[in-house]
Parts: structure tokens; C-alpha cells; sequence
């Protein structure tokens, strides 16, 4: 069966610092891979997505960046953290046709 | 392009009561996939349901039920015998078929609806 890793669970950086936060899913190839924001107002906003390695479709121009150094992972960052990064990240995994399915996502807060 | 809207911010029920979740979508694809998700206080999304565009007949898992009319491009979710456990947000979400970027399936998630259950 399928599994997908995200961490940390929890993370509180300074503004300023750089981000990591890595993806990984398990059971399957070539995954359709996504990155999503939840700000305060509960609502899900598409910041990446790939379908192949190396592919990166940004959504919204930002802070941030993506990369997928391999078919199973996927990986977002930023060089300098600003407060407005802060928030709810959920990392997401399907197949072409299938349902996405998320990773228990991480919560970031910028200080 | 897709949107989905989900008009009930919020929703608060006591225990046992049935609660309805409205979901209402646009599209100008013939082809396309429905959702609902739920998140628990937790925070990961957890996968409801799925319905393609073919398929209108209504479907019931238990005490969920979901009610797919194309005709008012509605989609709505209700919750029987509602209990605490229920409590959760609730997104609603639309891929078109043909999808972005050579059919990329993309999903457009609604703004959810948080549905509180008191005992």
C-alpha cells in the first residue's frame, strides 16, 4: 500500500532563516506530487506541483521553491523566511485520475 | 476554469442531529471528478469520496450520504445521526478532466465548511 512521509510535523523558524521541508512517498512510481498552503482562513492554496522529476509547476509567485531530486520526493524551500510564510503545509501524492492523498503536514511558524 | 464554493462557513449541530454540507461547483468540462475531504482537528485531510461526471447516482457509506445533481451542479454531503467525531472541516473539491498543463487533474478545493458537533 501506499504511504506518505512529511516532515517535521512542527517547526518554528526566525524570519529570515532558510526552509527544508521534505516529502516522501512510498508503494508507488511517478506520483503526481503537490505542495499546499493553509493560511488562518482554513482555505487550501496549490503552491507547487510535478508530475516527473525534475518538473515544477508554481502556482503562486512567492517566497518559496520546489524540487523533486527524485521520483518519490519532493522538497520546499526558501532562502529567507518572511512572517506571511507561516502556516499549515501539506504535502500531497496521486495518480493521474486517482484522489490526492495527504501527509499529515507541517506547521510552520515564522517568529 | 473550475470553482467550487462552499457557502456554510460554519456549521454546529448538537449530537445525533442530521447536518447537510452544500457543495456547488462550475465547470465547462463535460468530464470531471468530484471530492469531499474531511480534517479533523489533527490537520491531514483525510479522502471522502470520489464521483466522475457520468456517474449521478447517489451514494451512502454508513451514516454518510452524498447527493451528485448536475442539473443545479451540486454535490452536497449529509452527515446522519451526526456525533462528535464528526467534527471537522469539510472541503469539497472539483478536477476537470482535461486538466491544466496536459491533463494534470489538478483539484480546486472550496474554502471548506467547519462543522462543530456538541454532545
Amino acid at each position: 500500500s501506499q504511504t506518505i512521509h512529511q516532515w517535521p510535523a512542527t517547526l518554528v523558524q526566525p524570519v529570515g532563516s532558510p526552509l527544508s521541508l521534505e516529502c516522501t512517498v512510498e508503494g508507488t512510481s511517478n506520483p503526481n506530487l503537490y505542495w499546499y498552503r493553509q493560511a488562518a482562513g482554513r482555505g487550501l492554496q496549490l503552491l507547487f506541483y510535478s508530475v516527473g522529476i525534475g518538473q515544477i509547476s508554481s502556482e503562486v509567485p512567492q517566497n518559496l521553491s520546489a524540487s523533486r531530486p527524485q521520483d518519490r520526493q519532493f522538497i520546499l524551500s526558501s532562502k529567507k523566511l518572511l512572517l506571511s510564510d507561516s502556516g499549515f503545509y501539506l504535502c500531497a501524492w496521486s495518480m493521474k485520475r486517482t484522489p490526492l492523498h495527504f501527509g499529515n503536514g507541517t506547521r510552520l511558524t515564522v517568529t | 476554469a473550475q470553482k467550487v464554493t462552499q457557502a456554510q462557513t460554519e456549521i454546529s449541530v448538537v449530537e445525533k442531529e442530521d447536518v447537510t454540507l452544500d457543495c456547488v461547483y462550475e465547470t465547462r468540462d463535460t468530464t470531471y471528478y468530484l471530492f469531499w475531504y474531511k480534517q479533523p482537528p489533527s490537520g491531514e485531510l483525510v479522502f471522502l469520496i470520489r464521483r466522475n461526471s457520468f456517474d449521478e447516482q447517489n451514494e451512502i457509506s454508513g451514516r454518510y450520504s452524498w447527493n451528485f445533481q448536475k442539473s443545479t451542479s451540486s454535490f452536497n454531503f449529509t452527515i446522519t445521526a451526526s456525533q462528535v467525531v464528526d467534527s471537522a472541516v469539510y472541503f469539497c473539491a472539483l478536477s476537470e478532466a482535461s486538466g491544466a498543463s496536459g491533463g494534470s487533474y489538478i483539484p480546486t478545493f472550496g474554502r471548506g465548511t467547519s462543522l462543530i458537533v456538541h454532545p
